[in-house]
């Protein structure tokens, strides 16, 4: 089975704070994408990767940058949080562009 | 015009009836399509892909895809209370996966 893990389920930083969201995937999958979900905007692409030390803006990449260094791992990074920024993260990764992506458990980021 | 769109509901069905989830999409090149499923607080998990025209069947599930009218649906049988949850519809367009923002499902006994 496919496993992909994030580094918290839930976090509450302060205004300000740079945070890290890290994600991890066990099936040696070239592509990985980070979103954020929120209620009635539904999933929406930050930032996404094909490969190692490659990134690919998405639909709202501002105040955000990622970190891919190892083929498992890709972090998301929130240089300066803010509140508009609290939100749901979800980290998905795929064998494939056309294939299924495979969800980890999301993070709950509330920013204060 | 949203790449893809779902009604988002919530869609109301007896225990035991069939529930039907539908979708439209706009790339009329868009080859593959997958419905999810998202519990409350929770991230979204594969149920179905489909690839070609026609029905797909797997269990309760049947996915349905008619490529000529850019629309694919979701059809649970014997719904259960289980089943209450929020379906996603997603496709393939330029190289990434467009989700829709979902329709909420709920069972009632």
């Amino acid at each position: 089975d496919v496993k992909v893990t994030q580094s918290s389920r839930y976090l509450v930083k302060r205004t300000g704070e740079k945070v890290f969201l890290e994600c991890v995937q066990d099936m040696d999958h070239e592509n990985m994408f980070w979103y954020r979900q929120d209620p009635g905007l539904g999933l929406r692409l930050i930032y996404f990767s094909y490969d190692v030390k490659m990134k690919e803006k998405g639909d709202i990449p501002e105040g955000y940058s990622v970190s891919r260094e190892k083929k498992e791992r890709f972090s998301l990074i929130l240089e300066s949080a803010s509140t508009n920024q609290t939100s749901m993260y979800l980290c998905a990764s795929s064998f494939i562009t056309e294939d299924t992506q495979y969800f980890g458990p999301g993070t709950r980021l509330t920013v204060l | 015009q949203k790449e893809v769109e779902q009604n988002s509901g919530p869609l109301s069905v007896p225990e035991g009836a069939i529930a039907s989830l539908n979708c439209t999409y706009s790339d009329r090149g868009s080859q593959s399509f997958f419905w999810y499923r998202q519990y409350s607080g929770k991230s979204p998990e594969l149920i179905m892909s489909i690839y070609s025209n026609g029905d797909k069947e797997d269990g309760r599930f049947t996915a349905q895809l008619n490529k000529a009218s850019q629309y694919v649906s979701l059809l649970i049988r014997d719904s259960q209370p289980s089943d209450s949850a929020t379906y996603l519809c997603a496709t393939v367009a330029t190289d990434k996966l467009i989700f829709g923002t979902g329709t909420r499902l709920q069972v009632f006994p």
